[in-house]
């Protein structure tokens, strides 16, 4: 199994913070996703990287693979409290393998 | 279109008792996963099908856990007996397999065993 760790565990952040969220694996990942699951739903896919060093920008989140294609990285600007939720990292082709995830919580 | 659907939403059971999860995935995706989550473990996949067959079913705790897909667009998930341990968000998630592993989850359904 290929384990994926996340840090921090927590995050509480004031409306208009930046941040940035880590996920990061002793293993090669041929892709991986990251997903965004608000209380009482599923988790729903924000964004997929396959290369290494690849960036990726959805409006105010870019999404980082390392070149190693080992870790990943999200970076949010100005966050706003609808960005309240957790931040769940995912590889391992097929059959997924989720990090625990980064629970952040954006006040106004 | 619809989404994964998930039943019941929520379902609180006595230690003992059977407990069936319904799935029913979106419509022309071939594969289907069934998620448990928890605050401890976090998100942990039990078992998947790819065109109704399951490939993969070592996550499954131990024998008390089942599941069934007899059709492309209906899956169960079975736990008979339930034990408290067993409490948790369990989660249906449907994919295209011809696609880049995106895949699509359900509501989820919260159960408790009391």
């Amino acid at each position: 199994t290929q384990l994926l760790e996340q840090s921090p565990q927590f995050l509480s952040i004031q409306e208009g913070e930046n941040l940035t969220v880590y996920c990061n694996s002793s293993s090669v990942f041929s892709s991986l996703q990251w997903y965004r699951q608000e209380p009482g739903e599923g988790p729903v896919l924000l964004v997929t990287v396959v290369t290494g060093g690849e960036v990726k920008k959805l409006k105010r989140l870019t999404f980082q693979f390392g070149d190693a294609r080992k870790d990943s990285s999200l970076h949010i600007t100005a966050a706003q409290p609808g960005d309240t939720g957790l931040y769940l990292c995912a590889g391992g082709g097929y059959a997924l393998n989720f990090g625990k995830g980064t629970s952040l919580l954006v006040t106004p | 279109d619809a989404g994964v659907i998930q039943s019941p939403r929520h379902e609180v059971t006595e230690m003992g008792q059977e407990v069936t999860l319904r799935c029913k995935p979106i419509s022309g995706h071939n594969s289907l996963f069934w998620y448990r989550q928890t605050m401890m473990r976090g998100l942990e996949l039990l078992i998947y099908f790819n065109n109704n067959v399951p490939i993969d079913d070592s996550g499954m705790p131990e024998d008390r856990f089942s599941a069934k897909m007899p059709n492309a667009s209906f899956s169960t998930l079975k736990i008979q007996p339930s034990e408290p341990r067993d409490s948790a968000v369990y989660f249906c998630a449907s994919s295209l397999a011809t696609g880049g592993y995106e895949q699509y989850f359900g509501p989820g359904t919260r159960l408790t065993v009391t």
